[in-house]
């Protein structure tokens, strides 16, 4: 079955990195997806990583996959306080249109 | 700039009056989503589009329909709002749909509308 899990909440200081991280349990998953959405706004897409792939950096994001552990994380180097948002994970199984979707991350980042 | 336009940004109706949120897109992409997102959850795909071709979600309620007469736009209707349909609908576009594993199938999101049910 598909379900996705995330922390609720996340406070960093300005500066300091963020690590958010998702849980999965579709092994099937082929891409695995990171989107932000700030307050009344829709979704952003960050970044995505193939199911194939360790990790991706793109610059001050990095998305590491442990496809055996099914867990997945994103690191914001450098956090702003632009930065502070709702972090969303999600995967995307096989050929499947459909993206499920993890409950999301509230990053507070603090001065 | 190509993109995602929703309106209206908010909508507010009443209980039982059928309402129409709109979608369009600049992006020329073959596939229209809908999601609906309730307060603190995830997002969770009402049904979408391929081209012409609707496909429904398994537990989409019948009070929701979608209408998409061209490949720009996308209509979500709600014949019968309840409280519990009060919640931002948003729209997403993407290339095609993924027909090999490989395929990236990224989905693009608009700002979303937030239904009211008073």
């Amino acid at each position: 079955g598909e379900d996705v899990e995330q922390s609720l909440f996340l406070s960093v200081r300005e500066g300091d990195s963020s690590v958010i991280n998702c849980t999965y349990t579709d092994s099937s998953s082929t891409y695995l997806y990171w989107y932000k959405q700030e307050p009344g706004a829709g979704l952003q897409l960050l970044t995505y990583i193939f199911s194939n792939m360790d990790m991706k950096q793109d610059q001050r994001l990095t998305v590491l996959l442990n496809k055996k552990d099914k867990h997945l994380s994103l690191r914001i180097a450098d956090t702003q306080t632009g930065d502070s948002a709702i972090y969303f994970c999600a995967e995307r199984p096989g050929t499947a249109s459909k993206l499920t979707f993890g409950t999301g991350t509230r990053l507070q980042v603090t001065l | 700039d190509a993109m995602v336009i929703q309106n209206p940004r908010y909508q507010v109706t009443q209980f039982g009056k059928p309402v129409t949120l709109s979608c369009s897109q600049t992006l020329n992409h073959n596939v229209m989503y809908w999601y609906q997102q309730k307060s603190s959850q995830a997002p969770k795909l009402l049904f979408h589009y391929y081209d012409k071709d609707f496909n429904n979600e398994a537990d989409t309620p019948d009070n929701f329909q979608s209408r998409r007469p061209n490949t720009s736009f996308c209509f979500l209707d709600i014949r019968s709002p309840g409280l519990g349909d009060a919640a931002m609908y948003l729209c997403a576009t993407s290339t095609t749909l993924p027909t090999q594993v490989s395929s990236t199938d990224t989905q693009y999101f608009g700002p979303g509308t937030r239904l009211t049910v008073l």
